[in-house]
């Protein structure tokens, strides 16, 4: 059980274009899901906690306009990268929580994405 | 000064030795200590959790958390093949009871581990 898919698992894109990355709660429901970003060799950094039909809460330093969180059902959240640059090139997991214990997050598989 | 430090290695060792990985902390208030094993281009998955100081065990695994020093350790010992791959720490604020809901979690970078055969 508690099982986290991400979709899709590599993506490449034009600089400038937008690209989503779904993160689904397979059998459980998920009140919070978290999106982290991990570029090579550093940490897992959170940008962003998602709770279902409320506004996402972005970390310091995250743009929100750039990195639209949507969390429309217990069992998804969807990570847009708008106007995405080389820079934005990076490592995107997401991990849901089931009981609000750091401890029952589950994380998903990821989604590399390349900006060309 | 990160919050969480912790040597990315690579730590290479041969099999059955015991491994010690560690990370240290700056901030005090991280109450919920976790390590996560991580394969290449995948999500971490949970080894183990422990709530504030002492140690845990499990299986051939032990957490250790020292909140006085701000370390905290994994041992692994009889190590395998199978062990290699990168181990995170992450911290969290979360107290349980308190009522408060899921918290982000702060990582360390992860150090890449090596189990000779």
């Amino acid at each position: 059980g508690a099982v986290v898919s991400q979709h899709p698992s590599w993506v490449i894109c034009k600089s400038g274009t937008s690209v989503k990355i779904e993160c689904r709660s397979l059998d459980f429901q998920a009140t919070t899901m978290f999106w982290y970003r991990q570029f090579p060799k550093q940490s897992l950094m959170l940008m962003a906690t998602s709770n279902e039909g409320s506004k996402a809460t972005y970390e310091q330093g995250v743009e929100k306009d750039k990195f639209l969180i949507n969390h429309a059902s217990l069992t998804l959240s969807t990570l847009t990268v708008t106007s995405a640059h080389p820079e934005d090139s990076s490592f995107y997991i997401c991990s849901a929580d089931t009981s609000g214990s750091p401890d029952t997050q589950y994380f998903g598989p990821g989604t590399r994405l390349t900006v060309l | 000064q990160k919050e969480v430090e912790q040597d990315p290695g690579p730590l290479s060792v041969p099999e059955g030795a015991i491994v010690s990985l560690n990370c240290t902390y700056s901030n005090s208030a991280f109450q919920y200590f976790m390590w996560y094993r991580q394969y290449s281009r995948k999500g971490p998955e949970l080894l183990m959790y422990t709530y504030s100081s002492g140690n845990k065990e499990d299986g051939r695994f032990t957490a250790q958390v020292d909140k006085s020093s701000k370390y905290i350790s994994l041992f692994i010992r009889d190590s395998q093949p199978s062990d290699s791959a990168t181990y995170l720490c992450a911290m969290s604020f979360f107290t349980p009871f308190s009522g408060g809901g899921a918290d982000g979690l702060t990582f360390g970078k992860g150090t890449h581990l090596i189990i000779q055969p």
